[in-house]
């Protein structure tokens, strides 16, 4: 059983087309939940933590929100350089070490 | 300043040879992970290290895979008698360490060894 689960697998938006991409996740303990982008050929880069429900942050046309069971990555008016795949991370997921867990990542493109 | 260096950036070997990736973190960073990577696919944990200790290797696939960090900086994993099926891109990321909010959990990820076993 997935413990992160991310949707949609791909997304295809036209440049200035808000949506959002969402992480599901079931852990007994998260100490926290993470968002990273990667672009091909390149290891992640660190986005947002998470840590608490109802916490949001942002950065430039990203926002990050978390319920108890979910997080959400908002993109608001996206151009193309934020095509990129966009990967949700949980760690602590069993509540015994600090152990992170990915899901498999939403691979993002947006149209100019 | 300098962020994680990883060596080999490519590896290629012979199934059967054994073979040791080198991770070098961020000067000064408390936790360092290794991950393997499919292509299209998120990055898969194997272990992680505080300082020297190794806190968790519950991801390493069996014994063949071992990993360490003797002075709590440099760290590396090592595949012994090595298998087609373990052609991957390794990666390895390091992170400050310490209490939220202080950047506890922020990874800074190496740009990875490709490794193919022939």
């Amino acid at each position: 059983e997935d413990q992160v689960t991310q949707s949609p697998e791909a997304l295809r938006l036209q440049e200035g087309e808000s949506s959002s991409l969402n992480c599901s996740y079931t852990v007994s303990g998260l100490r926290g939940l993470f968002w990273y982008r990667q672009d091909p050929g390149k290891g992640p880069e660190f986005l947002f933590t998470l840590y608490s429900a109802g916490e949001e942050k942002e950065k430039e046309r990203l926002k990050a929100t978390l319920t108890k069971k979910e997080s959400f990555l908002h993109i608001t008016a996206p151009k193309p350089e934020d095509s990129a795949t966009y990967l949700c991370a949980v760690q602590g997921p069993d509540g015994l070490s600090d152990k992170i867990i990915f899901g498999k990542g939403t691979r993002l493109h947006i149209l100019p | 300043g300098a962020g994680v260096s990883q060596s080999p950036r490519y590896k290629v070997t012979k199934r059967g040879q054994d073979v040791a990736l080198r991770c070098d973190p961020i000067s000064g960073h408390v936790s360092l992970y290794w991950y393997r990577q499919a292509l299209g696919q998120g990055p898969e944990f194997l272990t992680y290290f505080n300082y020297e200790a190794q806190q968790d290797k519950s991801g390493l696939p069996n014994d063949r895979f071992s990993a360490e960090r003797p002075e709590g900086s440099i760290s590396t994993l090592t595949i012994q008698r090595t298998e087609q099926r373990d052609s991957a891109m390794y990666r390895c990321a390091s992170s400050p360490g310490g209490p939220p909010p202080a950047g506890f959990n922020e990874q800074y990820f190496g740009p990875g060894t490709r490794l193919t076993v022939t």
